[in-house]
């Protein structure tokens, strides 16, 4: 069985309430940061970008919020639905690099 | 459909057996990655390939060996020195290897030491 996201921490959020992830991230010059969600033994799915020079992205349900003055991501998600559960993870990057930085992840679990 | 394909999607290793990973895409993108994933962690790069006939060691490259023969091929062999290989391994691949945009992901392949 699936073991990633064991160690977790964990959102329990009820359907159709608003869920609100966040994300420490780690370097000051990151040009560009991702959301990723990541279901039981699969791959990540790319959510939402959003670059360094934005404070907020607006996707469908999904808004990614960027606060650059304390290194903060967020990544709200309207009317939860039970398909929402999951691990999601955030990731950085610079412009110059190849290399994405991955955060450990916040699993998603939603109450019917 | 374009995409990444990894396999098997599960795979058990005996102790001091070398074993190999697939992935293959058809995607035409030029760089190609391997991640690690363990529970509770982010995850961990181990090699990545810019280009063909190219490679280069990631973060936590001891105990691992890949080749890039194959534009569309990437293939990972965990060896015998690779001290804790059970984990879920992540085959990944951008359209450039010099920038950080468009990232698409396999499946994964856990593998379990017995």
């Amino acid at each position: 069985g699936e073991s990633v996201g064991l160690h977790l921490p964990t959102l329990s959020v009820q359907e159709g309430d608003n869920s609100i992830i966040n994300c420490a991230y780690s370097n000051s010059a990151s040009d560009y940061f991702i959301w990723y969600k990541q279901e039981s033994g699969k791959g990540p799915q790319f959510i939402i970008d959003i670059r360094s020079n934005m404070d907020k992205r607006q996707g469908q349900r999904v808004t990614v919020l960027l606060n650059k003055t304390v290194k903060h991501l967020s990544l709200q998600i309207a009317a939860t639905q039970p398909g929402d559960s999951a691990v999601y993870f955030c990731a950085e990057a610079m412009d110059s690099s190849y290399k994405l930085i991955f955060g450990s992840g916040t699993r998603l679990l939603v109450r019917p | 459909d374009g995409g990444i394909t990894q396999s098997p999607k599960y795979l058990f290793r005996k102790e001091g057996q070398n074993v190999t990973l697939s992935c293959e895409q058809n995607l035409n993108h030029d760089a190609m990655y391997w991640y690690r994933q363990d529970p509770g962690q982010g995850l961990r790069l181990i090699y990545y390939s810019q280009i063909v006939n190219d490679f280069q060691k990631g973060d936590i490259a001891e105990g691992y060996s890949v080749s890039r023969e194959k534009k569309e091929s990437f293939p990972l062999t965990v060896t015998s020195a690779q001290k804790n290989p059970t984990a879920f391994y992540l085959c990944a691949s951008t359209p450039r290897g010099d920038l950080p945009y468009g990232y698409t992901f396999g499946s994964g392949t856990r593998l379990t030491v017995v």
